[in-house]
């Protein structure tokens, strides 16, 4: 499809196992952005990425969150020793990058993966 | 940590009736976006806002950005039950990363 992707689309695991999610965005946008959403919360910033170059990462929570994009388009976030709290839909999401008309340019979000740790 | 505030934090309203959404903050935003989002699926955007001040408009949704670019607003004549959904304000603090700080999301039940 033309959209944002995502998988796997739900994940269960046991506290204390690593857990790998992937990102597929829309082909040739620019910036790639992984947030965090709670149940009933509104989503939080987590990571970005430029192409390859991860700019910003101040949202990660703790160091056993990494996330990467080798080659600037699919992008896989790692969470490892997986801990209860880390229960949460993560939502991927993409843009073309850059300014349009004074607006920056719209995000495009996948429908998310629900993790959820036992 | 949420820096946009909305309220109502639920709203649950007979179809007709009209309805406003607030997204408040102390922080000033280059641009406020308004998303919505319906179970199991990612936010989808209805409106971005970057001029203090500035009002559109989408069919019955009317969306307003504070004159100080802080705090926004949305207003939805004649709910419809399609209306159902979480109402989420997002506010970018500069064009070149667009990383969105969301709000608390306002969710809303319209009854036929």
């Amino acid at each position: 499809g033309a959209g944002v992707s995502q998988s796997p689309r739900y994940k269960v695991a046991k506290r204390g196992q690593d857990v790998a999610l992937r990102c597929d965005p829309i082909s040739g946008h620019v910036s790639l952005f992984w947030y965090q959403q709670a149940l009933g919360q509104g989503p939080e910033f987590l990571t970005y990425f430029q192409n390859e170059a991860q700019l910003d990462k101040s949202g990660l929570p703790s160091d056993r969150f990494f996330a990467e994009r080798p080659e600037g388009s699919v992008s896989t976030l790692k969470i490892q020793r997986t801990q209860q709290e880390d229960s949460a839909v993560y939502l991927c999401a993409s843009s073309l990058g850059g300014r349009a008309g004074g607006e920056g340019q719209p995000q495009h979000f996948g429908d998310g993966t629900r993790l959820s740790i036992l | 940590t949420q820096l946009l505030e909305q309220s109502p934090q639920f709203l649950s309203i007979q179809e007709g009736e009209n309805l406003t959404v607030y997204c408040n903050s102390s922080s000033v935003f280059s641009s406020l976006q308004w998303y919505r989002q319906e179970p199991g699926e990612g936010p989808v955007l209805l409106v971005t806002v970057v001029t203090g001040g500035e009002v559109k408009k989408l069919k019955r949704l009317t969306f307003q950005f504070g004159d100080a670019r802080k705090d926004s607003s949305l207003h939805i004549t004649a709910a419809q039950p399609g209306d159902t959904g979480l109402y989420l304000c997002a506010g970018a603090k500069n064009f070149n990363t667009d990383k969105l700080i969301f709000g608390t999301g306002t969710r809303l039940q319209v009854f036929p």
